[in-house]
């Protein structure tokens, strides 16, 4: 089955630590974006990348870093200088360019919690 | 700055009932509104979306009924059912720009509608 894999599902973390949260697709989607959730507010763009090797940031990047080394794979890493890194983080994928209007598709998340 | 705003936060219907969830932008480059559904510990999936070249779309029970003018846009759930219980977010992005805009989606804050049976 195509999707979006998030690990792991549930987090936890002591304050001072640096953490990866781990973002598989096998859509063959050029675009992949992570965004943040905290409850009862929306979903903020964290980074995004358009292609390998690149990646721009969002409206929240301070205290994150991601990397793209492959298309399949976009890994999240929060890290100590994130100052309240507690949430719900969300993992997207889309295709890129086109004329039709391109859905991002969510993995199931990672709930991070800090200690 | 919050460029787009929804309401309500929570919405409580019952079984059969409408529910209607509106969002105001302020960006007039959006040019792509979706709908997202989202269940407790999963991520969003896509609901339903709309251009602004048309008034109005309808999928099922679902209906997206867009004002250009007055740069808003709301979801009708018709005939709403407890399985339809979870949060709902509006969003928008520039998809006509989508290489320099990277197809960014700006999310509503989202509202959590509980369909009571």
């Amino acid at each position: 089955d195509g999707g979006i894999t998030q690990s792991p599902k549930y987090l936890f973390r002591k304050e001072g630590q640096n953490v990866t949260l781990s973002c598989e697709q096998n859509l063959n989607h050029d675009a992949m974006y992570w965004y943040r959730q905290d409850p009862g507010q929306g979903l903020r763009l964290i980074y995004y990348s358009q292609i390998v090797n690149d990646f721009q940031k969002g409206d929240i990047a301070e205290g994150y870093s991601v990397s793209r080394e492959k298309k399949e794979s976009f890994p999240l890493t929060v890290t100590s200088a994130q100052k309240n890194p507690t949430a719900f983080y969300l993992c997207a994928s889309s295709i890129v360019g086109g004329v039709s209007y391109n859905e991002q598709f969510f993995g199931p998340g990672t709930r991070l919690t800090v200690l | 700055q919050q460029q787009v705003k929804q309401s309500p936060q929570s919405l409580i219907v019952q079984k059969g009932g409408i529910s209607i969830i509106n969002c105001a932008y302020e960006n007039t480059a959006f040019d792509y509104f979706p709908w997202y559904q989202q269940f407790p510990g999963k991520g969003p999936a896509l609901l339903i979306a709309i251009r602004p070249d048309v008034s109005e779309k309808k999928e099922g029970r679902f209906t997206i009924s867009f004002n250009k003018s007055a740069k808003q846009f709301s979801l009708h759930i018709m005939d709403s059912q407890p399985g339809d219980s979870a949060t709902y977010f509006c969003a928008a992005s520039t998809q006509g720009s989508i290489k320099a805009a990277g197809n960014k989606l700006t999310f509503g804050g989202g509202t959590r509608v509980l369909v009571k049976p």
